[in-house]
């Protein structure tokens, strides 16, 4: 089936470490995103991607960083720079041909040890 | 920048009735689109309908209907025929129309809806 697809669905972090995030879609979607979701706000942008090696800080980019070497592919690394990194993580992607809607992965939901 | 507001933290409707969920924004951008995603309890973010801001008709799919106002910058949400399976968090959502704009979403924060039995 086609779709996104992130993991793991629970994260623990140390102090002091740094964990990545996996987000992968089939959907053949150009642009991908990363998103933050604290209990009960909505979704601030983190970074997101257009196009393949290219990569755009968002609204809320410090103590996190990415990559996009391969166009299926947008992993998520939350750094130990982050020092409030406990949060639900969502990643999305669309394409001009899907009418400007994002779709969605299942999340994955990051806490400090 | 774009800023989108739900004012209703909390609703709640009976199984069956009608709700309509709130939802303001502010741009200076003339051509944009607008969306209402709902969040159920497993996390995952559904579309539940999207309207282009240069079409006057409003958008309809199913059971779900908005209100566009473009005058007003609002775009509200109605939900007839409520179901339990409707309970979850909604957010609006805008996108501006500009390739540039990285075909970024702003989202609020949301609207928390219990469907009673």
């Amino acid at each position: 089936d086609g779709g996104i697809t992130q993991s793991p669905k629970y994260l623990f972090r140390k102090e002091g470490q740094n964990v990545t995030l996996s987000c992968e879609q089939n959907l053949n979607h150009d642009a991908m995103y990363w998103y933050r979701q604290d209990p009960g706000q909505g979704l601030r942008l983190i970074y997101y991607s257009q196009i393949v090696n290219d990569f755009q800080k968002g609204d809320i980019a410090e103590g996190y960083s990415v990559s996009r070497e391969k166009k299926e592919s947008f992993p998520l690394t939350v750094t130990s720079a982050q020092k409030n990194p406990t949060a639900f993580y969502l990643c999305a992607s669309t394409n001009r041909g899907a009418k400007n809607i994002q779709y969605f992965g299942a999340g994955t939901r990051l806490s400090v040890l | 920048a774009q800023t989108v507001t739900q004012s209703q933290p909390e609703m709640s409707v009976q199984e069956a009735e009608t709700v309509t969920l709130s939802c303001t924004y502010d741009t200076s951008e003339n051509n944009y689109y607008l969306f209402w995603y709902k969040q159920p309890p497993s996390r995952q973010m559904i579309l539940v309908i999207r309207q282009e801001a240069y079409k006057q008709q409003n958008a309809t799919e199913n059971r779900f209907s908005v209100n566009f106002q473009k005058a007003a910058k609002s775009f509200s949400l109605k939900i007839s025929d409520s179901q339990l399976g409707d309970t979850a968090m909604y957010f609006c959502a805008f996108k501006a129309r500009r390739g540039n704009a990285g075909n970024m979403l702003t989202f609020g924060g949301g609207t928390r809806l219990m469907v009673k039995p």
